[in-house]
């Protein structure tokens, strides 16, 4: 099955600062890739996705591209803010063939704190 | 719209209480996940169903726990004598096809066992 290992946290930064969370996986076949974040007191969402290798998933000033050399899928933002506050998660997910049904297999999940 | 609706939102059981967790996924969601998560961890996968087919209950972590969705929507969740290390929260997500969409999340249910 997938796992993954994802930078520990958690990372304090102050706002406009470079944010980078690293996160590597090991996966049958050639899954996709996701961030999901969960800010405080809200569900899981889904932050950006990354489908083939050298795709690059963006959104909300994140980004992170899938390095299939490398098994991994490292998150990026160039000047974060108070808002981006929240616990992140990186996530792949089997596309195998047949009965493939998109399982996530998630990290550990990242806490970030940005102060003004 | 209504997203993915979770209840309760929070239990507290005794341990050897049996409860059981409802999720009602996005109306036409032919997929539907549960999820485990651990104070401080990411979610681990429990169950997958297919309308109302459960198709992988690998990630069941014991015979206590048993999960159905009987008509293909709503689908509920149960342990049964519920011991301290079940205390996590539990989250539902649905997803519009065979799961190869996006996963749209519930709230959770924070379940402690006292």
């Amino acid at each position: 099955g997938n796992s993954v290992t994802q930078m520990e946290g958690p990372v304090t930064l102050s706002e406009e600062a470079f944010l980078t969370i690293n996160c590597t996986y090991t996966a049958t076949g050639y899954p996709s890739l996701f961030w999901y974040v969960q800010y405080p007191g809200e569900g899981l969402q889904l932050l950006l996705k990354a489908t083939k290798a050298d795709d690059k998933g963006s959104n909300k000033g994140f980004e992170a591209t899938y390095r299939k050399e490398t098994t991994s899928f490292h998150l990026e933002k160039g000047s974060v803010q108070v808002s981006d506050s929240a616990v992140y998660f990186c996530a792949p997910r089997s596309e195998a063939g047949g009965t493939s049904y998109g399982k996530l297999t998630f990290g550990q999940g990242t806490i970030l704190t940005v102060h003004p | 719209g209504a997203g993915v609706s979770q209840s309760p939102r929070y239990k507290v059981a005794k341990r050897g209480q049996d409860v059981a967790l409802r999720c009602d996924p996005i109306s036409g969601h032919v997929s539907l996940f549960w999820y485990q998560q651990a104070l401080g961890q990411g979610p681990e996968f429990l169950t997958y169903f297919q309308n109302e087919a459960q198709l992988d209950k690998s990630g069941l972590p014991s015979d206590r726990f048993f999960a159905e969705r009987p008509e293909g929507s709503v689908s509920t969740l149960k342990i049964q004598r519920t011991q301290q290390e079940d205390s996590a929260v539990y989250l539902c997500a649905s997803s519009l096809d065979r799961g190869l969409e996006e996963q749209y999340f519930g709230p959770g249910t924070r379940l402690t066992v006292t």
